[in-house]
Formats: structure tokens, C-alpha cells, sequence
């Protein structure tokens, strides 16, 4: 069935620095892709999706670009900032639901 | 964009009373709801899919009579935890689907229960 395997965190960066959050994919044809991301004590907010192979979500200076050819969906940002704080969830759907990789623990310091 | 709103936001209780949990959709009407668990710095695990005027449909290991579902109008679903217990103690967040958007959820800002 369809999952999604996730970089491992924490992460820890330089306020500027750039940032590269690895996701991978494994699917029956190709169901579009998400990103999640989770402030301290709050819910989940869409970042960004893509629907199809070879489209770029983007969103707030994120992107991620859906390869088909890596099965690949990494995460990245050019210039990270205090406020991007926090755990990302790279997410692909499953029947009715969606399936979340174990998330990734963004810590930007100034 | 869609909003999805929880209520409360968190709630602390004793051990053997039940709290609900009220996730509404508040501009798109949401024929299915999912209701998810989340421990402390793990991912969110799918307990259950809230269906309107139907019954619930729970995952695998997810006690069904502990953790009540209803789903009572295109807008509202809830969550109670029966009996709890301080295991129960998690974030509790739910989703609902717009139905413009087939495969996009959107998330309640969830509710943490502690559980004395």
C-alpha cells in the first residue's frame, strides 16, 4: 500500500541556512503528495501539494518537487528563519485517509 | 481556505470520566471526518474515519467502545473518550475532507486531554 518514509530529525540550522527535508514514496500509480507542518501545541497546516509527477508545490519560500523518477518529494527552503520552527510532515493519501511519515523536527536558531 | 475547529482545546480530567471532543467544519459541509492520535513527538496515527449518518469505521487495535464517534450533521463530529484513563492522555486531532479538493484534508488545531 501506499506509505511514505521520511527524514529523520531533529534538524538544527542557522537562521539563513538551507534546508532540505527528505521524503520518499511508495505508491500504487501516483496519488498527489503533501507536505504538513506542525507548530508547538497547534494542529496541522497544508504547506504546500503536488498532483501530479514533475509538478513543484510551493508556499511560503517552500518547495518540493513530486519526481517520479526517485520517488522523491523532498522538502526545501533557501533560507530558513526563526518562525519556521517546527515538525513537517511529508504525507501521501491512503483509501479515504492520509498516511504521514514520523515527521521531521525543524529547530532554526537565530 | 477551509477551516477545521476543535473544541476545547484541551482539557484536563479524572481517571474513569468520559470527555467529548467536538470537531466542526466551519465553511465547507464534511461528509467524512477522520479523527487522529498523536503522542509526543510521533506522528499522527488514523484511530478512526467519522462517516455522516453512518456508522464510524475504526483502525485496527482502536477500541471502538472506548472511543465513541457520531457524526451528526454535514458539520459537526465528536469524539468521547469513555472511562479515561491517564494512557488515554494524547493530542487528539481531527481532519475532514473539503470536498472540492478530493484528496486534501484539513486539520483541527487539536485538543490535548490530560488524563489525573
Amino acid at each position: 500500500g501506499n506509505s511514505v518514509t521520511q527524514m529523520e530529525g531533529p534538524v538544527t540550522l542557522s537562521e539563513e541556512a538551507f534546508l532540505t527535508i527528505n521524503c520518499t514514496y511508495t505508491a500504487t500509480g501516483y496519488p498527489s503528495l503533501f507536505w504538513y507542518v506542525q507548530y508547538p501545541g497547534e494542529g496541522l497546516q497544508l504547506l504546500l501539494k503536488a498532483t501530479k509527477a514533475d509538478d513543484k508545490g510551493s508556499n511560503k519560500g517552500f518547495e518540493a518537487t513530486y519526481r517520479k523518477e526517485t520517488t522523491s518529494f523532498h522538502l526545501e527552503k533557501g533560507s530558513v528563519q526563526v518562525s519556521d520552527s517546527a515538525v513537517y510532515f511529508c504525507a501521501l493519501p491512503l483509501n479515504n485517509d492520509m498516511r504521514f511519515g514520523a515527521g521531521t523536527r525543524l529547530t532554526v536558531k537565530p | 481556505g477551509a477551516v477545521v475547529s476543535q473544541h476545547p482545546s484541551w482539557v484536563i480530567c479524572k481517571s474513569g470520566t468520559s470527555v467529548k471532543i467536538e470537531c466542526r467544519s466551519l465553511d465547507f459541509q464534511a461528509t467524512t471526518m477522520f479523527w487522529y492520535r498523536q503522542f509526543p513527538k510521533q506522528s499522527l496515527m488514523l484511530m478512526a474515519t467519522s462517516n455522516e449518518g453512518s456508522k464510524a469505521t475504526y483502525e485496527q487495535g482502536v477500541e471502538k467502545d472506548k472511543f465513541l464517534i457520531n457524526h451528526a450533521s454535514l458539520t459537526l463530529s465528536t469524539l468521547t473518550v469513555t472511562s479515561a484513563h491517564p494512557e488515554d492522555s494524547s493530542f487528539y486531532i481531527c481532519s475532514a475532507r473539503n470536498p472540492s479538493g478530493i484528496d486534501t484534508q484539513y486539520f483541527g488545531p487539536g485538543t490535548r486531554l490530560t488524563v489525573l
